[in-house]
C-alpha cells in the first residue's frame, strides 16, 4: 500500500500567494522528507524533518508533522512562478532501508 | 560540488533487449538507491546498496538486477525488456542512512 499520499495532486496559483500540500503515510517513521521535481529532471531535496520535530522552517518553505495523524503538510509562503514543480514527500518506514514517495503535487504558480 | 552522475542520459531499446543503466555515486556516499518513475508518476523504489552490499528490495521485477561495485558505482540491469518498463530510472545517493537522497537526472528508458 502507498506509504505516502499527496493531497491536492493539482494546485495552481498566482504569484505572492501561499501554497499548501498535504501528504499523509500509513506506518511508523523515522523522519519526514520533501522533495521538488521539475518536469523530467532528478528530484531535489527541499528539508527533512525528524518524527519527534512538529515543526520546522527553511527560507519561505514551512513544514509541519503530526505523527499521531500521520500527516505532513508543505507550506510555500510567496509563492514565485519558478516555484512551479512536482513536490513528492518520503518517509522511511522503520523497517528497510529504502525511502517511499508519495504521489506528488503537481503546483502551477501563475505570473 | 559533485552531483550524481548517470548514464546514459537516454536510452532506445526493443522488446526482449537487454539495457544497462550506470550511476556514479557522490564521493563518499555510501548507501545508493534506484528508483523507476513512470510518467506522471511518484518514484518506486526498486533496490538500496550499503557499502556495496544489497540493503533493501523494492517492487523490482525479477528480470532486473543491479550491483555496486568496488569503486562504488552502481549499475542496473534489465533484461527482456517490456514496453512498460518505459521509464525515467533514477539513482539517488546519500552519506549516511536517514539523510537525504541527491539524485541523479535519471536516464530516460524507452522500449519500442
Amino acid at each position: 500500500s502507498q506509504q505516502g499520499e499527496e493531497d491536492p495532486q493539482a494546485l495552481s496559483i498566482q504569484e505572492g500567494e501561499n501554497a499548501t500540500m498535504n501528504c499523509s503515510y500509513k506506518t511508523s517513521i523515522n523522519n519526514l522528507q520533501w522533495y521538488r521535481q521539475n518536469s523530467g529532471r532528478g528530484l531535489v531535496h527541499l528539508i527533512l524533518i525528524r518524527s519527534n520535530e512538529r515543526e520546522k522552517h527553511s527560507g519561505r518553505l514551512r513544514v509541519t508533522l503530526d505523527t499521531s495523524k500521520k500527516s505532513s503538510s508543505l507550506l510555500i509562503t510567496a509563492s514565485r512562478a519558478a516555484d512551479t514543480a512536482s513536490y513528492f514527500c518520503a518517509t522511511d518506514p522503520q523497517q528497510g532501508q529504502n525511502f517511499v514517495f508519495g504521489p506528488g503535487t503537481r503546483l502551477s504558480v501563475l505570473p | 560540488a559533485a552531483g550524481v552522475i548517470q548514464s546514459p542520459r537516454h536510452l532506445i531499446k526493443e522488446k526482449r533487449e537487454t539495457a544497462t543503466l550506470k550511476c556514479y555515486p557522490i564521493p563518499r556516499h555510501d548507501t545508493v538507491y534506484w528508483y523507476q518513475q513512470g510518467p506522471g508518476q511518484d518514484p518506486q523504489f526498486l533496490i538500496s546498496f550499503y557499502e556495496k552490499m544489497q540493503s533493501d528490495k523494492g517492487s523490482i521485477p525479477d528480470r532486473f538486477s543491479a550491483q555496486q561495485f568496488s569503486d562504488y558505482h552502481s549499475e542496473l540491469n534489465m533484461s527482456s525488456l517490456e514496453l512498460g518498463d518505459s521509464a525515467l530510472y533514477f539513482c539517488a545517493s546519500s552519506p549516511s542512512w536517514n539523510s537525504p537522497l541527491h539524485f541523479g537526472n535519471g536516464t530516460r528508458l524507452t522500449v519500442t
